[in-house]
């Protein structure tokens, strides 16, 4: 049973515009939720997280919202870059050490 | 930078022998992780340590898979003997808890044939 879902495989945004990556999580224990992004041969490199407590953590062009009733969280960039192509992890944690990743969104900028 | 260290890179090996991964953590990381990436089942929790102590291995094929933390500067995953369903990209990483995130390696890209 997947305890984080991702449920669009990929998407594609326009150079500046914004982009929107959702992700769904079934346990409502989970009290930190993480976004990790992945480059193609490499390790995914942590981006931005947010905790229980909280519904909005930003850091620059990230924000990453927390909908805990309709247990959904967001991270949004603004504007998007050529950079930011890459595939996105949603990822959370219950009792601050396990994390759970979903399965991931491959985010493609076009020109 | 500090930085998590996983050799080899890549491992191409047949089917029934032995493998051996490696992961320096980060110093003064408290806990490693084992990942495997795949592409059916993205990223998967292998095992993790805390403190050089194992606390879940849930996610390993214990028959064939073992993970161990002999120091503080070393983790290794062992696979004996090896399918070619094991073929995959195991990842590391090492951090402080789960609020301050994790760093992962670069990985491991392994092939069985």
């Amino acid at each position: 049973d997947q305890q984080v879902k991702q449920n669009s495989p990929s998407l594609s945004v326009q150079e500046g515009r914004i982009s929107i990556l959702n992700c769904d999580y079934t346990n409502s224990m989970f009290d930190y939720f993480l976004w990790y992004k992945k480059y193609p041969a490499e390790g995914p490199t942590f981006l931005i997280s947010i905790s229980s407590i909280k519904d909005k953590n930003e850091d620059g062009r990230f924000t990453v919202f927390l909908n805990k009733s309709a247990k959904h969280l967001s991270l949004h960039i603004v504007p998007s870059q050529p950079g930011d192509s890459a595939v996105y992890f949603c990822a959370a944690s219950a009792g601050g050490d396990k994390i759970i990743f979903g399965k991931g969104t491959r985010l493609h900028i076009l020109p | 930078d500090a930085r998590v260290t996983q050799t080899p890179r890549d491992k191409v090996t047949e089917m029934g022998q032995e493998v051996t991964m490696r992961c320096q953590p980060i110093l003064g990381h408290n806990t490693v992780f084992w990942y495997r990436q795949t592409m059916m089942q993205g990223l998967e929790l292998l095992a993790y340590f805390r403190n050089r102590a194992p606390l879940d291995d849930s996610g390993m094929p214990k028959d064939r898979f073992s993970a161990e933390m002999p120091d503080a500067t070393l983790a290794t995953l062992k696979i004996q003997p090896s399918e070619p369903r094991d073929s995959a990209v195991y990842f590391c990483a090492s951090g402080l808890g789960a609020p301050y995130g994790y760093t992962f390696g670069s990985g491991t890209r392994l092939t069985v044939v």
